[in-house]
């Protein structure tokens, strides 16, 4: 069966910018989870999306928002993005709330300059 | 703040040998146990999952997990040079998966 699908794979943007991520969770899975990946902090809880509701949110700024469409796939935007926003951002998708554990897709590579 | 430690490594190990993989976590409501392996450049992949107290083994892994000493482990046998990546323990209680920072474990031949 097919993965989890993100796109793009990488991006690089601007100081300011707003971007958006993208997620297909794998086929019959409710629940996707993003995190952000970088080399200080190891992996970062952003938020949880269970049939398109937010279940729960990490400790990041207003900056980082999502949602989940009905079809579970899912979408995550920064806003006014800073360097500090370079990370590797995965989205992890799963059928409950990541009790039978995650299947992470190959992420984004964000670089803001 | 839910916690969850390991070392960072690296963990050096011949060709061979056993490699073993701590993690100590904080919240004692943690019900499952989880360890992924990330390869560089790579995203995690999950290898092992346990929920309750003592061994559980699936080819040359084996996670060990005691609720009593908020520990769980991971035993490679056999370790192979492709086994060399970055090894995060993730735990799950009643919140999200919290992950540790990983452990590096390099195999030499």
């Amino acid at each position: 069966k097919a993965g989890v699908t993100q796109t793009p794979r990488y991006l690089i943007k601007t100081r300011g910018q707003q971007v958006t991520l993208s997620c297909s969770p794998i086929s019959g899975h409710r629940s996707v989870s993003w995190y952000q990946q970088t080399p200080g902090q190891g992996l970062q809880f952003l938020f949880e999306y269970f049939s398109e509701t937010q279940r729960n949110k990490g400790n990041f700024p207003g900056r980082f928002s999502g949602r989940q469409f009905s079809n579970s796939r899912s979408e995550m935007n920064v806003s006014t993005l800073e360097l500090g926003d370079s990370a590797l951002y995965l989205c992890a998708s799963s059928v409950g709330q990541g009790a039978d554990g995650y299947t992470f897709g190959s992420g984004t590579r964000l670089t803001v300059v | 703040q839910k916690e969850v430690e390991q070392n960072s490594g690296p963990l050096s190990v011949p060709e061979g040998a056993i490699a073993s993989l701590n993690c100590t976590y904080s919240d004692r409501g943690s019900q499952s146990f989880f360890w992924y392996r990330q390869y560089s450049g790579k995203s995690p992949e999950l290898i092992m999952s346990i929920y309750s107290n003592g061994d559980k083994e699936d080819g040359r892994f084996t996670a060990q997990l005691n609720k009593a000493s908020q520990y769980v482990s991971l035993l490679i046998r056999d370790s192979q040079p492709s086994d060399s990546a970055t090894y995060l323990c993730a735990v799950h209680g009643s919140y999200i998966p919290t992950f540790g920072r990983g452990t590096s474990l390099i195999v030499h031949p």
